[in-house]
């Protein structure tokens, strides 16, 4: 299958300060990006939506000014979570598609934030 | 909006012995069912998907699951388990640009 990667794996950071998380399609391109995040024995819960070029589709109760996203190319999305707070601390996890709805998603492994 | 139940929180089975994960699904159509399986470490690996046709479904590492419309459930199977099966798996049920994930069921797998 293809191959998504994210960087960093872990991040510590201070409260108050911005941390950028990267999603990257290894292998192919990426119409479509998602940013998951995942509480501690949780499920995933989506985030956003983000297409090539466009403004991402924010799930509701997520802040859009607290989480900026960019999707700036085919092959790479930035999720970058500003003014970070302990609340923030979680598994953030993305995925990325290429065409339509019936592909398949592949995901990346997971990036663990830890705000303090 | 659809919904997804995973029932079991966490199972654990003897090796070679036979698993089943039950899910359970809310949703007004025709449902786009996955499962997937997350390792420590490692990215969510699609096991298998449904989209229509034939309601048994095999994929990857043995799996199979069976689409029951009139039970609403799309449960994972494995005749046989390994030790290598231990991991955390999700079903899910998505729609257009919208997926959405079960809590999880997180196996262990005894020698």
């Amino acid at each position: 299958g293809a191959v998504v990667s994210q960087h960093p794996s872990r991040v510590i950071c201070k409260s108050g300060t911005s941390v950028k998380i990267e999603c990257r399609s290894l292998d192919f391109q990426a119409t479509t990006m998602f940013w998951y995040r995942q509480f501690p024995k949780q499920s995933l819960m989506l985030m956003a939506t983000s297409n090539e070029g466009s403004k991402a589709t924010y799930e509701q109760g997520v802040e859009k000014d607290k989480f900026l996203i960019n999707h700036a190319s085919l092959t790479l999305s930035t999720l970058t979570v500003t003014s970070a707070h302990p609340e923030d601390s979680s598994f953030y996890i993305c995925s990325a598609r290429a065409g339509g709805i019936y592909n398949e998603q592949f995901f990346g492994p997971g990036t663990r934030l830890t705000v303090l | 909006a659809q919904s997804v139940t995973q029932p079991d929180i966490h199972i654990t089975v003897s090796e070679g012995a036979s698993l089943e994960l039950r899910c359970n699904y809310s949703y007004g159509a025709t449902p786009y069912l996955f499962w997937y399986v997350q390792s420590p470490g490692q990215g969510l690996q699609l096991l298998l998907k449904y989209f229509s046709g034939d309601t048994l479904v095999q994929g990857i590492k043995g799996f199979e699951a069976e689409f029951k419309r009139s039970q609403s459930s799309f449960n994972l199977r494995k005749p046989s388990v390994h030790w290598s099966d231990a991991a955390e798996y999700f079903c899910a049920v998505g729609a257009n640009n919208d997926m959405r994930f079960g809590a999880g069921t997180r196996l262990t797998v005894k020698p």
